[in-house]
């Protein structure tokens, strides 16, 4: 079964900060994606990045930077100079391929509340 | 990518009857999935459906109380029946495309039953 976890419920930051949400998971699957979205209170689900297993390298794009590590089963976003329109519920999320029917299972983390203030 | 729209977007039910939330697809999509998530919880993963056979239901979800219909491969409806007080939460759709293992949502249909 996959599990992934957010410890962090909720972090509040003045704008400007930067801030790392964490995500560890877990899977006995070698093949298996990972995800963080968005949600904003408006409720729609936004994708921000996926990476694969075989991927580690590390990314920045723009504010957003993602920091993957195998070896402690971790998957790490940091957002640079946050911003209030920032402030929306991060999840991280796991996706292992269904072997009967096909598709991809999403299991998702219980989700980080981060509030950028002014 | 796909775009998804769900109807209705937001709904207020009595307790005891059924809703039916509609997804639609702009591009043909093998896997459809249905999603739930309860007011300040994480998404929980519903159904499965695929086009032309029955949609498989994860641990806790039955059939009887979740029917999901998939009549094409750009459309599928969840119906959420004898509804109570517990199934207030939005329910989300989201689809595969070509293969890519990255999930598109509709925009989630926010039910609260009174």
């Amino acid at each position: 079964a996959q599990k992934v976890t957010q410890a962090q419920t909720e972090i509040s930051v003045v704008e400007k900060e930067d801030v790392t949400l964490d995500c560890v998971y877990e899977t006995r699957d070698t093949t298996y994606y990972l995800f963080w979205y968005k949600q904003p209170p408006s409720g729609e689900l936004v994708f921000l990045i996926r990476r694969n297993s075989f991927d580690e390298q590390n990314e920045i794009s723009g504010r957003y930077s993602w920091n993957f590590q195998k070896s402690t089963s971790s998957f790490n976003f940091t957002i640079t100079a946050s911003q209030v329109v920032d402030s929306a519920v991060y999840f991280c999320a796991l996706s292992v391929f269904i072997l009967t029917g096909g598709g991809n299972k999403l299991t998702f983390g219980t989700g980080t509340q981060l509030k950028v203030e002014l | 990518s796909a775009v998804i729209s769900q109807k209705p977007s937001r709904d207020i039910c009595q307790r005891g009857t059924s809703l039916t939330i509609q997804c639609q697809v702009d591009s043909q999509v093998t896997m459809m999935f249905w999603y739930r998530q309860q007011p300040g919880q994480s998404l929980t993963l519903i159904a499965t459906a695929n086009q032309g056979s029955e949609a498989t239901y994860e641990s806790g979800f039955v059939i009887d109380k979740f029917p999901i219909s998939r009549p094409n491969l750009t459309f599928s409806t969840l119906t959420v029946s004898n509804m109570s007080p517990e199934d207030s939460s939005i329910y989300l759709c989201s689809v595969e495309v070509g293969g890519v293992t990255e999930a598109f949502f509709g925009q989630g249909t926010r039910l609260t039953v009174v």
